[in-house]
């Protein structure tokens, strides 16, 4: 059973350019979580979807994010214009259910490490 | 004040020597998480627990809910646990935002 999945491992771009993060759940898993490690600090929450709908983006910056999670395919966080802020470590998390609600349970992926020139 | 606090921040021992690492919270929570992060790796979710005592291998977690307090320990330590270690709490009940801890740096010498 494949844990979640990310990809690319590591992205470069120079500013101004797209990025564009990918992530497969756990198999079975339906609800997905976008979070952004700084250097040296904690992971933040950016936004959690479920298939077709996102639920909570409260975390999301308001511009040049977004994020979505088609009925087929993997979740993808796009991130427009990038700068050298941007520059992170960017995990995706899911997370099973029981009865229909998340068990609270968060597998992690290996993250995707962005560097913006 | 921070709502998660760990300590130490840094800790350095020898193979085999037993570790702990402690976390306290402020805020009230229904569960708590421990987490584990290699430099320049993923994050491996080691613990949920909400009460009492959880074992997996030579980790074990315990959480104090009263006391806001929880621990972990590593039994007969190995170079390969030389991570970072954080305790995260649910902030307001949900299952996804968490509020992190700083982290603890372990280095397990052989």
């Amino acid at each position: 059973n494949a844990g979640v999945m990310q990809n690319p491992r590591h992205l470069v771009r120079r500013r101004g350019q797209e990025a564009r993060l990918r992530c497969s759940p756990m198999k079975g898993h339906s609800h997905v979580y976008w979070y952004r490690q700084l250097p040296e600090e904690g992971l933040k929450f950016m936004v959690y979807l479920q298939k077709e709908n996102i639920i909570d983006e409260s975390g999301m910056p308001k511009e040049r994010f977004s994020a979505e999670f088609p009925k087929e395919g993997p979740s993808i966080l796009r991130i427009q214009q990038v700068v050298r802020g941007d520059s992170a470590a960017y995990f995706c998390a899911s997370s099973p259910l029981l009865a229909g609600v998340s068990t609270g349970e968060l597998f992690f992926g290996e993250g995707s490490r962005l560097t913006v020139l | 004040k921070n709502e998660v606090e760990q300590s130490p921040q840094n800790l350095t021992a020898q193979e085999g020597e037993f570790i702990t690492i402690n976390c306290s919270y402020s805020v009230g929570i229904s569960a708590l998480h421990w987490l584990q992060q290699h430099p320049g790796g993923g994050i491996v979710s080691l613990f949920m627990l909400s009460s009492g005592k959880k074992k997996h291998g030579r980790l074990i977690a315990t959480i104090n809910i009263q006391e806001k307090h929880s621990s972990l320990h590593i039994t007969a330590s190995h170079p390969r646990d030389s991570a970072v270690y954080i305790c995260a709490a649910p902030f307001m009940d949900s299952n996804y935002q968490l509020i992190w801890g700083a982290g603890t740096k372990l280095i397990i010498k052989p």
